[in-house]
């Protein structure tokens, strides 16, 4: 089941930083947060994951609170490209299984 | 990153029809590999695990005689609708893991649209 909670919509001004929550309050110590994304009819696409240290890759940066109960993903120049769905996934380093929650829906406005 | 692909990308059947969907993963060996299911405005709902070698396991309340699951390699997972019905019309994604080490990610294929007529 989904342990996570995300807004169901966001929008953003093209050029701007996108910053899109996540509360995953009941967090195991062992867990780690993932973040997807889905442009409309599209599988899922990798974005970031971290434990409990600050991220950081091409495509996006990672926040996580100390307590770990929520996160934060920035796209730190929102293009129209970034409109899509993400979502935010809490799941053991070698556990099997993703389970997705509602998502966010991002719209990038020109 | 690691590419998976799906076959057919689109499919419409007759209703009473079996239709067959194909997973690959192309560039590493996944030893198990997921079946998704979703819906218009909705998010994805895992159907079953794929496991190479062995019986897939469902998930609750998803009827493994309807979709049948094969796993018969590293790289191909088949997902096959029988009996398909116009409720069964969806979008199929498959997802495919790697294991490197300590680690292990999942990536996703592009999907499979399917209409039953």
């Amino acid at each position: 089941d989904a342990k996570t909670t995300q807004p169901p919509s966001m929008d953003c001004a093209e050029g701007r930083a996108a910053n899109l929550p996540c509360n995953h309050s009941t967090i195991s110590g062992n867990e780690y947060v993932y973040w997807y994304r889905q442009i409309h009819s599209q599988g899922p696409q990798y974005i970031i994951h971290g434990l409990k240290n600050n991220e950081t890759n091409e495509m996006a940066s990672l926040i996580i609170t100390e307590d770990r109960k929520s996160s934060t993903l920035i796209l730190p120049h929102a293009t129209l490209r970034d409109t899509a769905v993400y979502y935010c996934i809490v799941r053991v380093m070698r556990g099997n299984q993703f389970y997705f929650g509602t998502g966010t829906s991002l719209t990038v406005i020109p | 990153g690691a590419v998976v692909s799906q076959h057919p990308s689109w499919v419409i059947c007759k209703s009473g029809t079996s239709v067959k969907i194909e997973c690959r993963s192309l560039d590493f060996q996944a030893t198990t590999m997921f079946w998704y299911r979703q819906f218009p405005k909705q998010s994805l709902m895992l159907m079953a695990t794929s496991n190479e070698g062995s019986k897939a396991t469902y998930e609750q309340g998803v009827e493994k005689d309807k979709f049948l699951i094969n796993h018969a390699s590293l790289t191909l997972s088949t997902l096959t609708v029988t009996s398909a019905h116009p409720e069964d019309s969806s979008f199929y994604i498959c997802s495919a893991r790697r294991t490197s080490g300590s680690y292990n990610e999942q990536f996703f294929g592009p999907g499979t649209r399917l209409t039953v007529l």
